[in-house]
């Protein structure tokens, strides 16, 4: 199956600060989401992202397929950013059976 | 628009006892897919299910399966349970083919004991 690597595994970052995660997938995807998961435990919706870019307020994301990664971007980070971000792809023939990386513990400081 | 609801949020098992798990996706929305998520495994894909019919399945024993109605609701089973089932299992709503975007709930965390 496909492989996920992201990194930074952890970043510590003060308020007010950019940061960008990166997420390198081992084949071709037709899906790609970022999520953020809260400290409940339930995963928010970031991006719906298989290609090109995408902005939400202070944050955006870019993927590029044929060279197997994405990037979410972080900008000017709050402390209610804290969390652990996943990238999940997935490969043809289910869109809907995603494949999780192990993520990237955020710490935002004040 | 209501989200993705799962029940119960929590509960606690002994070993060898089972467990059912349920999930009503969002309105209009069609496919329920499961996932686990543990410390040592990370999120893992368990099953999805569109039309009532079980689409896609992951790595995991027959003692792990599951069901969806008529009207999308979606329930997963344990049997037999062990510690290492101890988990947060998470469900996951989408439109269906080919439509991609998942949604999850706050899924329920399973403790066994």
């Amino acid at each position: 199956g496909i492989q996920v690597e992201q990194s930074p595994p952890d970043l510590i970052l003060q308020e007010g600060a950019n940061s960008t995660l990166r997420c390198n997938f081992s084949d071709s995807v037709n899906n790609l989401q970022w999520f953020h998961q809260n400290p409940w435990g339930q995963l928010i919706n970031l991006f719906y992202i298989p290609s090109g870019t995408k902005q939400n307020g202070r944050l955006s994301a870019t993927t590029v397929a044929t060279e197997r990664y994405s990037l979410l971007y972080i900008s000017s980070s709050q402390t209610t950013d804290s969390g652990v971000y996943f990238c999940a792809p997935s490969q043809s023939g289910s869109a809907r059976q995603l494949t999780f990386g192990s993520g990237t513990q955020l710490t935002v400081l004040p | 628009k209501a989200g993705v609801t799962q029940t119960p949020r929590y509960l606690i098992k002994t070993r060898g006892q089972q467990v059912t798990l349920s999930c009503s996706p969002i309105s209009g929305h069609r496919s329920v897919s499961w996932y686990q998520q543990t410390p040592g495994q990370g999120l893992q894909f368990l099953f999805e299910y569109f039309s009532e019919t079980q689409r896609n399945k992951g790595n995991f024993p027959g003692r792990f399966s599951g069901r969806q109605f008529s009207n999308s609701r979606s329930e997963m089973n344990v049997s037999t349970l062990e510690l290492g089932d101890s988990a947060l299992y998470l469900c996951a709503s989408s439109l269906g083919p080919p439509a991609g975007e998942l949604f999850f709930g706050e899924g329920s965390r399973l403790t066994v004991l």
